[in-house]
């Protein structure tokens, strides 16, 4: 079985500071990772994914995570935080082995920005 | 294009009542999953469905929920016998097919209250 650790539930930045937001897995087989982002009141945005390939993985709004295996670790980064960045981030990964595409998600991290 | 859509966005109910939840797909998507989201439990799998093919229906955490898909396109989660447990946000999200690599699209979500 699959599960996902995001290490910090609350995260604070400065505007234009590097935003680190952690998360670690554990699955059985080769994961299939996504981070998604929820602002208030919203459904989840796909942010990025790593599936097979390049470990550095590009997404939108200047995001992006670099896959570890030996770490097991999936971090998400920004190179510099914008007030727009703040909301709730959730780590998942794909059931493969179940078949379909369950995903288990962490426990999210509420990213802060502060002037 | 249009993505997917949920309603009502907000329901409140009485303890012991039943409520149907709506989840439209995004045209196309031949994978719809459920998800709830609660302040105890965080982002939990409920129910999948893919095609034509018996749904997946391990997440569902009791007998009083149940899910149906007709035509292949709109689907409908029923609560029975509503708990004051089941006050969460009921996520539906769709994927073009149920590929463990595919990204799910999420709706805005049901916020269910119950009183």
């Amino acid at each position: 079985a699959q599960s996902v650790t995001q290490l910090g539930s609350h995260v604070s930045v400065s505007e234009g500071a590097l935003v680190l937001l952690r998360c670690n897995y554990s699955s059985s087989v080769p994961p299939y990772l996504f981070w998604y982002v929820q602002y208030p009141n919203q459904g989840l945005q796909l942010l990025l994914k790593y599936t097979t390939g390049a470990t550095l993985v590009k997404g939108i709004n200047g995001f992006e995570a670099e896959f570890k295996k030996s770490e097991t670790s999936f971090h998400l980064t920004k190179p510099s935080a914008h007030m727009s960045d703040a909301a709730e981030y959730f780590c998942a990964v794909s059931d493969q082995a179940g078949g379909g595409n369950k995903l288990t998600f962490g426990t999210g991290t509420q990213l802060k920005v502060e002037l | 294009g249009a993505g997917v859509s949920q309603s009502p966005s907000n329901k409140v109910t009485e303890k012991g009542k039943d409520v149907e939840l709506r989840c439209d797909p995004i045209s196309g998507h031949t994978a719809l999953y459920w998800y709830r989201q609660s302040l105890g439990q965080g982002l939990e799998f409920l129910i999948y469905f893919q095609g034509n093919s018996a749904p997946d229906k391990s997440g569902l955490p009791s007998d009083r929920f149940s899910a149906e898909r007709t035509g292949g396109s709109v689907s409908t989660l029923t609560i029975q016998r509503t708990q004051q447990e089941d006050s969460a946000v009921y996520l539906c999200a769709s994927s073009s097919q149920s590929s463990s690599n595919q990204p799910q699209h999420f709706g805005d979500g049901t916020r269910l209250s119950i009183l």
